[in-house]
């Protein structure tokens, strides 16, 4: 299995633009989790969803972070409009059951 | 006070040295997980514990589930262990909470 799979590996936009990330999970996993790395606050939970279906979506920053998981083998983060604060790395997990989760390679993610 | 506080937040040793990292938190949780984050970004899953020890090679994993209190063990260190460590503790059925890494460098 090539693992997670996440796109693009990393994305320089203006402030005021949309971003979209993607996340292919692992085949068979049933659990889907986006996370957002910084320097400042380290690694937090965004959201995560369970079977396709959002099950907590708390750690989403604000109005403009929505995320989608249209099938088991697909999943978009988006930012619209991007600020600067925004940059950072964002990582998508996937797992199956109680296991342990499986990392993507992350996106790191720049606004100016 | 953070869920989950690590130490030390950095550690530089020689090769050869046995490395330990602490975590400690004050959640009840179902399980911890250790992770390691290479310079390039990518994060793999080392371990996920709750009760005992685990064992991978050159690492070792404990964790006390009354004290709680997990550590991570290197022995044998190597430069290419060099990596950011992160404790993550599941509390709750599926939420993830994380410490702040500890960044471990090993001079050659």
């Amino acid at each position: 299995d090539a693992g997670v799979i996440q796109s693009p590996r990393h994305e320089v936009t203006e402030m005021g633009q949309e971003v979209t990330l993607r996340c292919k999970p692992i085949s068979g996993h049933n659990s889907l989790f986006w996370y957002r790395q910084t320097m400042m606050r380290g690694l937090e939970l965004l959201i995560y969803f369970n079977n396709n279906v959002p099950i907590d979506d708390s750690g989403m920053p604000e109005d403009r972070f929505s995320a989608k998981m249209p099938n088991a083998s697909f999943s978009t983060l988006k930012i619209q409009p991007s600020e600067p604060r925004d940059s950072a790395v964002y990582f998508c997990a996937s797992r199956r059951g109680t296991e342990g989760a499986f990392f993507g390679q992350g996106t790191r993610l720049t606004v100016v | 006070k953070n869920e989950v506080e690590q130490s030390p937040q950095n550690l530089t040793a020689q090769e050869g040295e046995f490395i330990t990292i602490n975590c400690s938190y004050s959640v009840g949780i179902s399980a911890l997980h250790w992770l390691q984050q290479h310079p390039g970004g990518g994060i793999v899953s080392l371990f996920m514990l709750s009760s005992g020890k685990k064992k991978h090679g050159r690492l070792i994993a404990t964790i006390n589930i009354q004290e709680k209190h997990s550590s991570l063990h290197i022995t044998a260190s190597h430069p290419r262990d060099s990596a950011v460590y992160i404790c993550a503790v599941r509390a709750g059925a599926q939420k993830l909470v994380f410490g702040q890494g500890t960044r471990l460098t090993i001079n050659p």
